[in-house]
């Protein structure tokens, strides 16, 4: 099946410092999503991307969906305390088949 | 509205044991799906529901069956639990359509002795 190449695994980093973690296919995506799961809590998306080339804000988050399809990428910029959790890149072929396939995720912990 | 709801919180099992995960959305989601968390695995698929009366097979179904009760609910049961079986289980909810976001409760954490 389908595998997603999620890097880092884990980044520890200084309050304040920009962070940038990606995604890689071994096959195309129609859909790029990036969730965050908090400690003891279901992830939560962040941000979906629709199209090839695709760069997409939310607050302190960008994310862009890379023109070959097979890769994304997600920068958090001025980190802060509360950034801390596992970020999860999915994903979707789209159309009939709308399952997602997710990466094995980013741990990030940010020192205050 | 309480989104995707999921119980037991905690659950602790002996080998062998059996055991039902309930999981229930208020959104009017067509679709279901049940997935396990392991440590540096991400989240794999396990079954999910297309649409209310329909379930299928995800990456990793074996020991697992799976009930579409209706549309708001769908359970996990585990028939004779094994130590590999330990995990966090998530259950999501979307709409069936391309593009469209899954919703997830807040996990069950399984240990099986």
């Amino acid at each position: 099946g389908q595998q997603l190449n999620q890097s880092p695994q884990s980044m520890f980093i200084q309050e304040g410092e920009d962070v940038s973690m990606n995604c890689t296919s071994s096959s195309i995506f129609n859909t790029w999503l990036w969730y965050k799961q908090d400690p003891g809590e279901g992830p939560v998306l962040l941000i979906a991307l629709y199209k090839a080339g695709e760069l997409t804000s939310n607050g302190r988050l960008t994310a862009q969906f890379g023109i070959t399809r097979k890769d994304s990428f997600l920068n958090i910029s001025a980190s802060i305390p509360s950034d801390v959790g596992i970020y999860f890149c999915a994903g979707q072929l789209g159309g009939s088949n709308y399952k997602l396939t997710f990466g094995k995720g980013t741990l990030l912990t940010v020192n205050p | 509205n309480a989104g995707v709801t999921q119980t037991p919180k905690f659950q602790v099992l002996k080998t062998g044991q059996s055991m039902t995960l309930q999981c229930a959305q208020d959104m009017n989601h067509n679709s279901m799906y049940w997935y396990r968390q392991d440590p540096g695995m991400g989240l794999r698929l396990i079954y999910y529901s297309a649409s209310e009366g329909t379930t299928d097979k995800g990456e990793v179904p074996n020991g697992y069956n799976v009930s579409r009760l209706n549309k708001r609910e769908f359970s996990l049961r585990l028939e004779s639990a094994a130590p590999s079986q330990t995990s966090v289980y998530f259950c999501a909810s979307s709409e069936p359509q391309g593009y469209s976001e899954q919703f997830f409760g807040p996990g069950t954490r399984l240990t099986v002795l």
